[in-house]
């Protein structure tokens, strides 16, 4: 079945580094997501990764998956408040929607 | 490119009445999806079409919801003698037709049944 889990909140200090984890479980995910959602807004695409890639960088953010552990992470650099939203891991667990976890909440401190 | 754009943004009703929601996707994206999201939770999958072909739906879509995509492009959804456990956010996505493009979603409806 498609059960994806993150944390539920990651407090970071402005300038540092941010990573939130994510774990799925069906193997089939032929491609794994981020979005961010900022209050009272709909889901914004950060960056995706296709299952057969180990990481991906754009920009301040790189993507790592281990695809034996059914783990993905999301490394924001140098973070920024305007970075404080919600992150959901999606899988599509080779369907034709996708499948969400619950989002994780980062907060930034100025 | 003016991506996807969902109406109304906000929708109070009372229990018991019909609301209607409308979705305009991306310009030559033949797919669109309707997804729902409760507080404090991720998107969960509602229906999807293929141009106007309705292909899938999940078990969250109860007898009481209807969605429609006549000409293949705009989108409704529509929810019959709304109940307070309809009150959520209901979101649209579209992709081209290639499998595994990611899914560019609305800001949403966010429907609340007094």
């Amino acid at each position: 079945g498609e059960d994806v889990e993150q944390s539920l909140f990651l407090s970071v200090r402005e300038g540092d580094s941010s990573v939130i984890n994510c774990t799925y479980t069906d193997s089939s995910s032929t491609y794994l997501y981020w979005y961010k959602q900022e209050p009272g807004a709909g889901l914004q695409l950060l960056t995706y990764i296709f299952s057969n890639m180990d990481m991906k960088q754009d920009q301040r953010l790189t993507v790592l998956l281990n695809k034996k552990d059914k783990h993905l992470s999301l490394r924001i650099a140098d973070t920024q408040t305007g970075d404080s939203a919600i992150y959901f891991c999606a899988e599509n667990a080779g369907a034709n929607n996708l499948f969400f976890g619950t989002g994780t909440r980062l907060t930034v401190i100025p | 490119d003016t991506g996807v754009s969902q109406n109304p943004r906000h929708k109070i009703t009372k229990r018991g009445q019909n609301v209607t929601f409308r979705c305009d996707p991306i310009s030559e994206h033949n797919r669109l999806y309707w997804y729902r999201q409760t507080l404090g939770q991720g998107p969960e999958f509602l229906t999807y079409f293929q141009n106007e072909a309705q292909l899938e739906k999940s078990r969250l879509l109860s007898d009481r919801f209807s969605a429609e995509r006549p000409k293949g492009s705009f989108s409704t959804l529509e929810i019959q003698r709304t109940e307070q456990g309809d009150s959520a956010m209901y979101l649209c996505a579209s992709t081209p037709t290639e499998s595994n493009q990611p899914q560019h979603f609305g800001d949403g409806t966010r429907l609340s049944i007094l």
